[in-house]
């Protein structure tokens, strides 16, 4: 079975752009989140959505934005782009929303705002 | 307010040899799962092992141990018989069973095993 694919592995933008990531889960999984990783630190916490609702967001700005379609696939869009939001964007993918669900974790996304 | 810390910035251990790679973990929760990741240098997250806070048994799988103290709020990973392949970032994370979805990870370990 296909793991959590994302899309594209690697973007260059521009302070001020805008930039659309996407996610493809896991068949089966419902819920999709959303993490950045910084350089040197761990994962945190943007986005959750399952069965297409928002269901948590982490201390971001509204700059950040996110949609979860019909078919559970995912985009996270930011806008407005700053040198700060350069990092790993991380989509992850659980079979539910439950404390038990382990995340399973795409490749990642390489943003690099220059 | 729940928090996950990993004092290890590094690790070194000789390859077949054990180590043991430390969490600890704050929460008000009495229902939480606990999760270690590995993170190689090519940036993918890889899930290895789950701990539920009501589990009497630790959990293990194949080569992964995670050695739960839930009095001291602990839950440290074990990694027995180490391979050059296990050199990589260790996350320990958290998610808490009511409220709140997001999953809170530590800083990392750095585990590089030496030939």
């Amino acid at each position: 079975d296909a793991g959590v694919t994302q899309s594209p592995t690697h973007l260059i933008k521009t302070r001020g752009q805008q930039v659309t990531l996407r996610c493809s889960p896991i068949s089966g999984h419902k819920s999709v989140s959303w993490y950045q990783q910084v350089l040197g630190q761990g994962p945190q916490f943007i986005f959750q959505y399952y069965e297409k609702e928002e269901r948590g967001r982490g201390n971001f700005p509204d700059r950040f934005s996110a949609r979860q379609f019909p078919n559970y696939s995912s985009e996270l869009n930011v806008n407005a782009l700053l040198l700060g939001d350069s990092a790993l964007y991380l989509c992850a993918s659980s079979p539910g929303s439950f404390y038990n669900s382990p995340l399973h974790f795409g490749n990642g996304t390489r943003l690099t705002v220059t | 307010a729940q928090k996950i810390t990993q004092t290890q910035p590094g690790m070194f251990v000789q390859e077949k040899e054990a180590v043991t790679l430390d969490c600890t973990y704050d929460t008000s929760d009495q229902s939480y799962g606990l999760f270690w990741y590995k993170q190689p240098s090519s940036g993918e997250m890889i899930f290895l092992i789950y701990q539920g806070s009501y589990d009497e048994q630790n959990a293990t799988e194949g080569r992964y141990s995670l050695n739960f103290q839930k009095a001291r709020k602990s839950a440290n990973l074990v990694i027995s018989a180490s391979q050059l392949g296990d050199s990589a970032m260790y996350f320990c994370a958290m998610r808490e069973g009511s409220g709140t979805y997001k999953y809170i990870f530590g800083t990392g370990t750095r585990l590089k095993v030496l030939a």
